[in-house]
C-alpha cells in the first residue's frame, strides 16, 4: 500500500531563517505532488506540483520554492522566512491529476 | 474570488441525526468534486467523490448530492456519530486540460453532540 511521510510535524523558526520541509512517499511510481497551506480561517491553498522528477509548477507567486530531486520525493523551501509564511503544510500526492489526493500528516510552521 | 464556498463555518449537531454540509461552487467549468474530512494537525483524508454527470453518490452513511443548476453540493451524514467531528473540506476541479488546480471552500467543523 502507498504512504506519505511528512516532517517536521512542528517547527518554529525566526524570521528571516531558512526552511526546508520534505515529503516523501512510498508503494507507488511517478506520483504526482503538491504541497498545499492552510493558513488560520482560510482554506487549503495549492501552493507547487510536480507531474515529474525536476518538474514544478508554482501555483502561487510567494516566498517559497519546490524541488523534486527523486521521483518520489518533494521538498519545500525558503531562503529567508517571513512571518506571513506562517501555517500549516501538507504534502499530497495523487496516481493522476486529480481524482483522489492523499495527505501527509502536516508540518505546523510558527515563523517568530 | 473564492470559486468554492462553505459559508457555514460550522455546524453542531446531535449524535444520531442528520449532518448537512454545504458546499457552492461559482466556476461551471468545475466537473469533479471531493469531500475531505480533517482532524486537527493531521492531513485530510478523502470522503467521497462525485462527477458532474451524477447528481448523488452513496457509501455507507455518507451521501453526496451534486444540484448542477444550482452550483450547490452538500454532504449528508446519517446517522452522525461522535467521531465525525472534524473540519469538512468541500474540493472541486475541472478535470480537463491536465489541469492540477484542486481548489477547497474553507472547511465546516462539525460537531456532533453525545
Amino acid at each position: 500500500s502507498q504512504t506519505i511521510h511528512q516532517w517536521p510535524a512542528t517547527l518554529v523558526q525566526p524570521v528571516g531563517s531558512p526552511l526546508s520541509l520534505e515529503c516523501t512517499v512510498e508503494g507507488t511510481s511517478n506520483p504526482n505532488l503538491y504541497w498545499y497551506r492552510q493558513a488560520a480561517g482560510r482554506g487549503l491553498q495549492l501552493l507547487f506540483y510536480s507531474v515529474g522528477i525536476g518538474q514544478i509548477s508554482s501555483e502561487v507567486p510567494q516566498n517559497l520554492s519546490a524541488s523534486r530531486p527523486q521521483d518520489r520525493q518533494f521538498i519545500l523551501s525558503s531562503k529567508k522566512l517571513l512571518l506571513s509564511d506562517s501555517g500549516f503544510y501538507l504534502c499530497a500526492w495523487s496516481p493522476l491529476p486529480y481524482i483522489e489526493a492523499f495527505f501527509g500528516q502536516g508540518t505546523r510552521l510558527t515563523v517568530v | 474570488d473564492q470559486q468554492v464556498k462553505q459559508n457555514s463555518p460550522s455546524l453542531s449537531v446531535q449524535e444520531g441525526r442528520i449532518s448537512i454540509l454545504n458546499c457552492d461552487y461559482t466556476n461551471s467549468m468545475f466537473d469533479y468534486f471531493l469531500w475531505y474530512k480533517k482532524y486537527p494537525a493531521e492531513g485530510p483524508t478523502f470522503l467521497i467523490s462525485i462527477s458532474s454527470i451524477k447528481d448523488k453518490n452513496e457509501d455507507g452513511r455518507f451521501t453526496v448530492f451534486l444540484n448542477k443548476s444550482a452550483k450547490h453540493l452538500s454532504l449528508h451524514i446519517v446517522p452522525s456519530q461522535p467521531g465525525d467531528s472534524a473540519v469538512y473540506f468541500c474540493a472541486a476541479v475541472y478535470s480537463g486540460a491536465g489541469s492540477h488546480q484542486l481548489t477547497f471552500g474553507k472547511g465546516t467543523k462539525l460537531s456532533v453532540i453525545p
